[in-house]
């Protein structure tokens, strides 16, 4: 059975850092991309970044504009994990964090983490 | 970047009824898209993959058509446990959601 379960969500201050982690079970993390997506409160699912199966490198992680620069994702495939480092946190970054695997290729988010909280404020 | 629009953003409905909801991308996305539920305080679910494929478990009454720009999701009989909010999805260049559709009850 395929489980995804995001940690490391908390309370940070403005400026400060955090680092989520993806745990994974029931398939072989080395085999499959991962992405990471947020929902700040009461809005809408925002894509976040992305790791191909190979994402050893930067020429395999993708990010989103708003994020670019301050968030990098990673993987520890002998830990079966997937990391979000999150550095220099704005208020807009309060959102709840999800991870979710792809199939492969061109493939929908299937399935997703419960998702874990960051908060953002002062 | 590819940008997604559903609409309506808020639709009221009754048990049996026949809802549609509707995605546009703002370029051709092929049949590159997906279509999730979500319920308050859960992760999104997937229903319908590559614009009209039901996901393994889902049931017949979810529908999804369309290709290119303009896509449909359809519940051909609302259910209670169908009251939720309602994604679309691009994955044809980079990932992109719709700002979803509430379905509620009328």
């Amino acid at each position: 059975q395929v489980q995804l379960v995001e940690s490391g969500g908390g309370v940070v201050q403005p400026g400060g850092s955090l680092r989520l982690s993806c745990a994974v079970s029931g398939f072989s993390l080395n085999s499959y991309g991962m992405h990471w997506v947020r929902q700040a409160p009461g809005k809408g699912l925002e894509w976040v970044a992305f790791i191909r199966y190979d994402g050893s490198n930067g020429s395999n992680k993708y990010y989103a504009a708003s994020v670019k620069g301050r968030f990098t994702i990673s993987r520890d495939n002998s830990k079966n994990t997937v990391y979000l480092q999150m550095n220099s946190l704005r208020t807009e970054d309060t959102a709840v964090y999800y991870c979710a695997k792809i199939a492969g290729g061109s493939s929908p988010f299937d399935p997703w983490g419960q998702g874990t909280l960051v908060t953002v404020s002062s | 970047d590819i940008q997604m629009t559903q609409s309506p953003s808020t639709l009221s409905a009754s048990v049996g009824d026949r809802v549609t909801i509707t995605c546009r991308a703002s370029q051709s996305i092929s049949s590159w898209l997906a279509w999730y539920q979500q319920k308050p305080g859960k992760a999104p679910k997937l229903l319908i993959y590559k614009a009209s494929s039901l996901e393994s478990g889902v049931p017949s009454r979810f529908s999804g058509s369309g290709s290119g720009t303009e896509f449909t999701l359809t519940i051909s009989s609302l259910q209670p446990d169908d009251f939720a909010t309602y994604y679309c999805q691009q994955y044809n260049s980079l990932w992109t959601f719709g700002q979803g559709t509430k379905v509620e009850i009328k």
